[in-house]
């Protein structure tokens, strides 16, 4: 079965501490990766995604992720974080089903400290 | 332009009742998805509509759930008798076609069951 695993369900950081959150996938088809974010009382966001090309792409607010296919992962990455951070990311994989089915992680809990 | 709209924000029912959730799209996108997420867990995929059609229901739970599209504009959920086990924060989120599979999410409907 399809699912998306990711390695942490709750990380807390200084600011200016650098982040990385795991992220792996498990189907051997081609696949569309997403981080999404959603922020305490606002809806999920989309923070980057990857279908082609360059493996390493830039989203919004100094987020990179890099997809290493040999491994599945999606690992997304900020050099320095801000308390403004402070939210829940998910790493999700759309599938093309007919339809376009996502299948999302948990979801990671992070918590900046000023 | 308006986002993802759901209604309503929050319903308590007690178990055999009947709920119906709604969810207003961006107006022009014709892909519609529904998931939801039960506290603590991970976001789970309901349904996938193109238009008025349903291209991947393959998330949905059981026959006590039933998603509509009339028109292809705005669609419902509806769960019916609702069981504990139905209690979550249920998202909609929609996209416009042509490849791009960034989605957006409603506000979303938190469903308990009593």
């Amino acid at each position: 079965a399809q699912s998306v695993s990711q390695h942490n369900h709750h990380v807390i950081l200084s600011e200016a501490a650098s982040l990385e959150l795991g992220c792996n996938y498990s189907y051997g088809g081609t696949v569309n990766l997403f981080w999404y974010v959603q922020y305490p009382g606002q809806h999920l966001q989309l923070l980057l995604k990857y279908f082609s090309g360059d493996p390493l792409v830039k989203g919004i607010k100094g987020f990179e992720a890099e997809f290493i296919k040999s491994k599945f992962s999606f690992n997304l990455r900020k050099p320095s974080v801000q308390w403004s951070d402070t939210a829940e990311y998910f790493c999700a994989v759309t599938l093309n089903t007919g339809g376009f089915k996502t299948i999302f992680g948990a979801g990671t809990r992070l918590f900046v400290k000023a | 332009e308006a986002g993802v709209t759901q209604f309503p924000s929050h319903s308590v029912i007690e178990k055999g009742q009947t709920v119906t959730l709604r969810c207003d799209p961006i107006s022009g996108h014709d892909n519609l998805y529904w998931y939801r997420r039960v506290m603590g867990k991970e976001i789970k995929f309901l349904l996938h509509f193109v238009k008025e059609s349903k291209q991947d229901e393959s998330g949905m739970p059981n026959n006590r759930f039933l998603a509509e599209r009339t028109g292809g504009t705005y669609s419902t959920l509806k769960v019916q008798p609702a069981e504990l086990e139905d209690s979550g924060v249920y998202f909609c989120a929609s996209s416009n076609s042509g490849g791009s599979y960034e989605q957006y999410f409603g506000p979303g409907t938190r469903l308990t069951v009593t």
